[in-house]
C-alpha cells in the first residue's frame, strides 16, 4: 500500500537532547512537507523541499533542522534550542510544489519533551 | 498575506442533523486552491476536496457538499444526515504562491465537530 510512514507515534525526550522524527513516502511525490500543530491550532509549516538535497525554511524554522538526500525520505531534527517543542508533528508529501496539488499526510509523532 | 478564517470553534450536534462548517479566505492572487482535510481522533490529516478559483461550481459527494463563493470569499461545507463517524477536527486551507513558482498552503484554525448519537 502506498503511504506515509512516520515513526515513533510517541516520543518522549530529555529537555538538552536533539531527537530526530522520520519520514518516509512510497508514493513518488516530488514535495515534502513538516508541519507542527499544537492544542487549539491550525497546522504551521516548519520546512519544505521540492526535490532532493534541496529544502526551504517555512514560518516556524527555527530550532528544526532537514535534510532530503533521498526522494523517499524527510527526516525532521529538532534541536535543543527550539523553546516550545512539545507538539503533534505531521509530514506530508504531495506531486509538487505548485498547481494546488493536495497533500497527503502521515500518522504524525507526539513528542513530549520535559 | 494570505489568511483562512474558520470562525466555528466548536460546533456538537446530534446525529442525522445537518451541519455546516464555514470558511472565510483572503488573498491577492487570481488562481488559488481551496482545500478541506478531515482530521479525526487518530490524528492524521484526510484529504477531502480541493477546489481551484475558477470553478464555482458547488460539489457533492455523498453526505458531504461545498459551497464556493468568490463574491463572499467563502467555501463552506456541509455534512448532511451527519453520523458519529463524522466527529473529527476539520481544516480549511489555501494555497499561497511563493516566489519562484511554488505553493504553501495556509491552514485554518479547524472546526472541531462532535456528532452525539
Amino acid at each position: 500500500d502506498g503511504g506515509i510512514t512516520q515513526s515513533p507515534k510517541y516520543l518522549f525526550r530529555k529537555e538538552g537532547q536533539n531527537v530526530t522524527l522520520s519520514c518516509e513516502q512510497n508514493l513518488n511525490h516530488d514535495a515534502m512537507y513538516w508541519y507542527r500543530q499544537d492544542p487549539g491550532q491550525g497546522l504551521r509549516l516548519i520546512y519544505y523541499s521540492q526535490i532532493v538535497n534541496d529544502f526551504q525554511k517555512g514560518d516556524i524554522a527555527e530550532g528544526y533542522s532537514v535534510s532530503r538526500e533521498k526522494k523517499e525520505s524527510f527526516p525532521l531534527t529538532v534541536t535543543s534550542a527550539q523553546k516550545n517543542p512539545t507538539a503533534f508533528y505531521l509530514c506530508a508529501s504531495s506531486f509538487g510544489l505548485a498547481g494546488g496539488y493536495e497533500q497527503y499526510f502521515g500518522p504524525g509523532t507526539r513528542l513530549t519533551v520535559t | 498575506a494570505q489568511k483562512v478564517t474558520q470562525a466555528q470553534t466548536e460546533i456538537s450536534v446530534v446525529e442525522k442533523e445537518d451541519v455546516t462548517l464555514d470558511c472565510v479566505y483572503e488573498t491577492r492572487d487570481t488562481t488559488y486552491y481551496l482545500f478541506w482535510y478531515k482530521q479525526p481522533p487518530s490524528g492524521e490529516l484526510v484529504f477531502l476536496i480541493r477546489r481551484n478559483s475558477f470553478d464555482e461550481q458547488n460539489e457533492i459527494s455523498g453526505r458531504y457538499s461545498w459551497n464556493f463563493q468568490k463574491s463572499t470569499s467563502s467555501f463552506n461545507f456541509t455534512i448532511t444526515a451527519s453520523q458519529v463517524v463524522d466527529s473529527a477536527v476539520y481544516f480549511c486551507a489555501l494555497s499561497e504562491a511563493q516566489r519562484g513558482g511554488s505553493e504553501k498552503l495556509v491552514f485554518g484554525k479547524g472546526t472541531k465537530l462532535t456528532v452525539n448519537p
